[in-house]
């Protein structure tokens, strides 16, 4: 069973702050996701990076994929207290597995005023 | 287009008591899942269906069956509920060939 440790568990910031969430495991994914949940809804996706090593960006949001695929971050720059919420990270074995997720634990982010 | 939708929203059941948790898709995905989720334990997958007809288990499916009749539905299927199956259940969709997954609104359970 793959197994993706996500931390840390809680985080809470005040505006203007930057963070970073990581998500770590000893298997290699084909390809690892980010979402944001919202209290009371599913879900959603903010980005997939496939490729070791790969670098995207959402306006503040940074998320990289480790060269070796096993483990990915999630930076956040300059926190509003709009980005409160919980983050999950999710890996894409691939192969026969392809489409099930594994999902890390989840970090609670809370952005204060 | 709706996405992904559940229902009901809420459910209290008794231990024992069977249900089935709705689950319908409009965007014509070949792929669907059903995932619980329980605090600090993300996501876990229960089980999956990669089209009309095909089903498998997933990470957690013990207590719960499936079946896809048709490519937009996806009913669970609790036959005999217990606590430990107190959570909140989504479930999601996926075109083939893509990365993009989503998710219904969810459906809180509570096993008395």
């Amino acid at each position: 069973t793959q197994l993706l440790e996500q931390s840390p568990q809680f985080l809470s910031i005040q505006e203007g702050e930057n963070l970073t969430v990581y998500c770590n495991s000893s298997s290699v994914f084909s390809s690892l996701q980010w979402y944001r949940q919202e209290p009371g809804e599913g879900p959603v996706l903010l980005v997939t990076v496939v490729t070791g090593g790969e670098v995207k960006k959402l306006k503040r949001l940074t998320f990289q994929f480790g060269d070796a695929r096993k483990d990915s971050s999630l930076h956040i720059t300059a926190a509003q207290t709009g980005d409160t919420g919980l983050y999950l990270c999710a890996g894409n074995a691939g192969g026969t597995s392809y489409g099930k997720l594994t999902f890390g634990q989840g970090t609670i982010l809370t952005v204060h005023p | 287009n709706a996405g992904v939708t559940q229902t009901p929203k809420f459910q209290v059941l008794k231990t024992g008591q069977s249900m089935t948790l709705q689950c319908a898709q409009d965007m014509n995905h070949e792929y669907m899942s059903w995932y619980r989720q329980d605090p600090g334990m993300g996501l876990r997958l229960i089980h999956y269906s990669v089209g009309a007809g095909i089903t498998d288990q997933g990470e957690v499916p013990n207590g719960y069956n499936v079946s896809r009749s048709t490519t937009e539905d996806f009913p669970l299927r609790l036959l005999s509920a217990a606590p430990s199956q107190t959570s909140v259940y989504f479930c999601a969709s996926r075109r083939q060939g893509t990365e993009t997954q989503y998710f219904g609104p969810g459906t809180r359970l509570l096993v008395l």
